[in-house]
């Protein structure tokens, strides 16, 4: 079955550590996503990809780094400059164009201890 | 910058009826508005997507509705089931890329 797989489903960080999040696609959609949704909010994009080797920041990116180096991977890396890191980090993709959903991951939780 | 808006007091209907969601943007009609439903601690499922030049669009027990003289979206669960029971988000979009709403807990009582 074709669909996006994040792991770990939980992460914990230290304070001053960096963590990366997986995020894997089988679907052959070229553009990826990271979201963060904490209680009460919406979604709010961190980055996106719409092609490999080429990624932009989204309206929350400080703190936060990401990669595109193959079509169907897309990892999310959260800084020690992030200073507020738990929350549910969701990733997603789409096909180019504007007429299609995305299609999400499960989802990470990852909380600071 | 561009604000959706739903409401964030949870829905609750009981089983059969209709349930019926809002959602609200400020400022400029998107070009397009997608729902998605979400259930706790998984992430979102695509469900429908209207365009702003299409009043409403059907998909068997939902249909959403695209007002930009209200600048609001409506999002109608026909015969309600205990499993729609979920977080259902609206998503409108600006430029490139989507702006989510809070979502909208809604509970179908048996």
């Amino acid at each position: 079955d074709g669909g996006i797989t994040q792991s770990p489903k939980y992460l914990f960080r230290k304070e001053g550590q960096n963590v990366t999040l997986s995020c894997e696609q089988n679907l052959n959609h070229d553009a990826m996503y990271w979201y963060r949704q904490d209680p009460g909010q919406g979604l709010r994009l961190i980055y996106y990809s719409q092609i490999v080797n080429d990624f932009q920041k989204g309206d929350i990116a400080e703190g936060y780094s990401v990669s595109r180096e193959k079509k169907e991977s897309f990892p999310l890396t959260v800084t020690s400059a992030q200073k507020n890191p738990t929350a549910f980090y969701l990733c997603a993709s789409s096909i180019s164009g504007l007429n299609y959903g995305y299609t999400f991951g499960s989802g990470t939780r990852l909380t600071v201890v | 910058s561009q604000k959706i808006e739903q409401n964030s007091e949870a829905l609750n209907i009981q089983e059969g009826k209709t349930a019926t969601l809002t959602c609200n943007y400020t400022n400029y009609s998107p070009a397009y508005l997608q729902w998605y439903r979400q259930d706790p601690g998984r992430g979102p499922v695509f469900l429908l997507l209207i365009r702003e030049n299409e009043k409403e669009k059907r998909k068997e027990r939902l249909k959403v509705t695209f007002d930009t003289t209200l600048k609001q979206s409506l999002f109608h669960i026909t015969a309600s089931q205990p499993a729609d029971s979920a977080t259902y988000l609206c998503a409108a979009l600006y430029g490139q890329n989507f702006v989510f709403g809070p979502g909208t807990r809604l509970s179908v009582l048996p």
